[in-house]
C-alpha cells in the first residue's frame, strides 16, 4: 500500500520569505500523480499544485513550485513571497494513475507572521 | 462553473440514529470521492462512484454507505452512528480518463458531523 509522509507538523515563516515543505512517499508503481493541497480555516480543500510522475520537469504555479525528485520518492513544496492568506494547514497527497483514491499525508501546519 | 457542493454543512446527531450527506459535483464530472477527516486518523478515502457505480472503497464497516444517481449527485449514509463517527466528511468530484487537469480531485467544503 502507498503511503504519504510529512515530518513537518508545523513550519513558521515571515511575510515575504520562502518557506520549504517536506513530503516523502512510498510505491511500487511508475506512474502516479502527486499533489499538495492547502485546508485553511474554513476547512475547504483547496487544490495547490499537482505534478505527474512521468514529467520529469518540477510544477510550478505562480509562488507554489516543487521540487520532485522521483528516485527519492520526494516531493516537496516551495512557498515564494509569502503571505498571511498562506497560512493553513497543507496536505500532501498522492494517487495512483487510473485510481481516484487519493493518499494523504499527515499535514503541516504553516505559520505565517507579518 | 459552480463548484462541489456539499449539504448539510453541519449535523449533530445521537448514537444509534442514521445519517446521509449529499454532494452535487462540479457539472460535467462524473466522479465523486468521498473522504473521512479526523484528528486522529487524519483524512482517510471512503468510497468512490463513477456512472452510478462503487469502483473503489476505503477500509470502512459495512455501516458506511453510498450511491450515485444518473446526475453523478452523490449520498452517502452512516447507520447505527457511533461517537467515533464525529468527523468533518469531504466530497471531491473529478473527470477521470481525461487530461489537462481534469482527473484532478476538486473538494467541496465539507459536512461536519458531530454524534453524541
Amino acid at each position: 500500500a502507498q503511503t504519504v509522509t510529512q515530518s513537518q507538523p508545523e513550519m513558521s515563516v515571515q511575510e515575504a520569505e520562502t518557506v520549504t515543505l517536506s513530503c516523502t512517499y512510498d510505491t511500487s508503481e511508475s506512474d502516479y500523480y502527486l499533489f499538495w493541497y492547502k485546508q485553511p480555516p474554513s476547512r475547504q480543500m483547496i487544490l495547490v499544485i499537482r505534478q505527474e510522475a512521468y514529467k520529469q520537469q518540477n510544477a510550478t504555479e505562480n509562488r507554489f513550485s516543487v521540487n520532485f525528485q522521483k528516485a527519492a520518492k520526494s516531493f516537496s513544496l516551495k512557498i515564494s513571497d509569502s503571505q498571511l492568506g498562506d497560512a493553513a494547514m497543507y496536505f500532501c497527497a498522492y494517487r495512483n494513475t487510473g485510481f481516484q483514491k487519493l493518499v494523504f499525508g499527515t499535514g503541516t501546519r504553516l505559520l505565517v507572521s507579518p | 462553473k459552480a463548484g462541489v457542493t456539499q449539504t448539510p454543512r453541519y449535523l449533530i446527531k445521537t448514537r444509534g440514529q442514521q445519517v446521509t450527506l449529499s454532494c452535487s459535483p462540479i457539472s460535467g464530472h462524473r466522479s465523486v470521492s468521498w473522504y473521512q477527516q479526523t484528528p486522529g486518523q487524519g483524512l482517510q478515502f471512503l468510497f468512490e462512484y463513477f456512472s452510478e457505480t462503487q469502483r473503489n472503497k476505503g477500509n470502512f464497516p459495512g455501516r458506511f454507505s453510498g450511491r450515485q444517481f444518473s446526475n453523478s449527485r452523490s449520498e452517502m449514509n452512516v447507520s447505527t452512528l457511533e461517537l467515533g463517527d464525529s468527523a468533518l466528511y469531504l466530497c471531491a468530484s473529478s473527470l477521470p480518463g481525461t487530461s489537462g487537469g481534469e482527473e484532478t480531485q476538486y473538494f467541496g467544503p465539507g459536512t461536519r458531523l458531530l454524534v453524541l
